[in-house]
């Protein structure tokens, strides 16, 4: 059973369209989080949640917008793409918020 | 705020020498330390972590790693490369304290890709 599943792993998009990606964890954990890896590989957190509880949101712009209807799942919302969206997107999880996290397998975004 | 340093982009060794990786962290409260492993077009998977027991770690896949306070530095190692150990290596920080911004938020370093050669 895949603990932290992402869909869909491949989106190739138009610039100015708005897309969701959904992520799911089975792990019973409390925190998940979304981080994006840039093309020069660097992993760079952008939100994390907490019971549901918004608890960290870096400098993101407010085209992306975060919801988690519940502990399990934290889906990511992107507005009106930009060609600088490009990015692997990973979603993680971890039982608190100080605990090792457990990745998903990524989110290959492709903006055109 | 917390930060952690990689040195070296890209490390190469032959299969069965001593792989090392480097990985020095600032952070103003004790720290927990982990190191990921990401093979091409893969999740990160976690290969060990420090989190206040034992300074000397031992992970997954013959992996170990040394907390050293004084010198800021939590090192991977093993002592023989497999060709299968070939892939990027990522050192991460996470403060301890509750309260304050940077507490929960995981802090990667630039990632080393270790080659493996035959």
């Amino acid at each position: 059973d895949t603990a932290v599943s992402q869909t869909p792993k491949y989106l190739v998009t138009q610039m100015g369209n708005d897309k969701s990606i959904k992520c799911e964890q089975n792990l019973g954990h409390d925190t998940m989080y979304w981080y994006k890896q840039d093309s020069k590989k660097f992993l760079k957190i952008m939100f994390s949640y907490n019971n549901k509880e918004l608890i960290i949101n870096e400098t993101v712009p407010n085209r992306f917008s975060p919801k988690s209807p519940d502990k399990a799942h934290l889906n990511l919302h992107i507005n009106s793409l930009e060609l600088g969206d490009s990015a692997v997107y990973f979603c993680a999880s971890s039982l608190q918020q100080w605990a090792e996290a457990f990745f998903g397998q990524g989110t290959r975004l492709t903006v055109v | 705020a917390q930060s952690v340093t990689q040195l070296g982009s890209h490390v190469s060794v032959s299969e069965g020498a001593l792989v090392l990786l480097r990985c020095n962290y600032s952070s103003s409260v004790p720290p927990y330390l982990f190191w990921y492993v990401q093979y091409p077009n893969q999740g990160l998977q976690l290969l060990l972590k420090y989190t206040s027991a034992a300074t000397l770690v031992k992970g997954i896949n013959g992996f170990e790693a040394e907390f050293k306070k004084s010198e800021t530095s939590f090192h991977l190692t093993k002592p023989s490369a497999h060709m299968s150990d070939a892939a990027e290596y990522f050192c991460a920080v996470r403060t301890t304290n509750a309260g304050g911004t940077s507490y929960g938020k995981l802090t990667f370093g630039q990632g080393t890709i270790l080659t493996v050669h035959p």
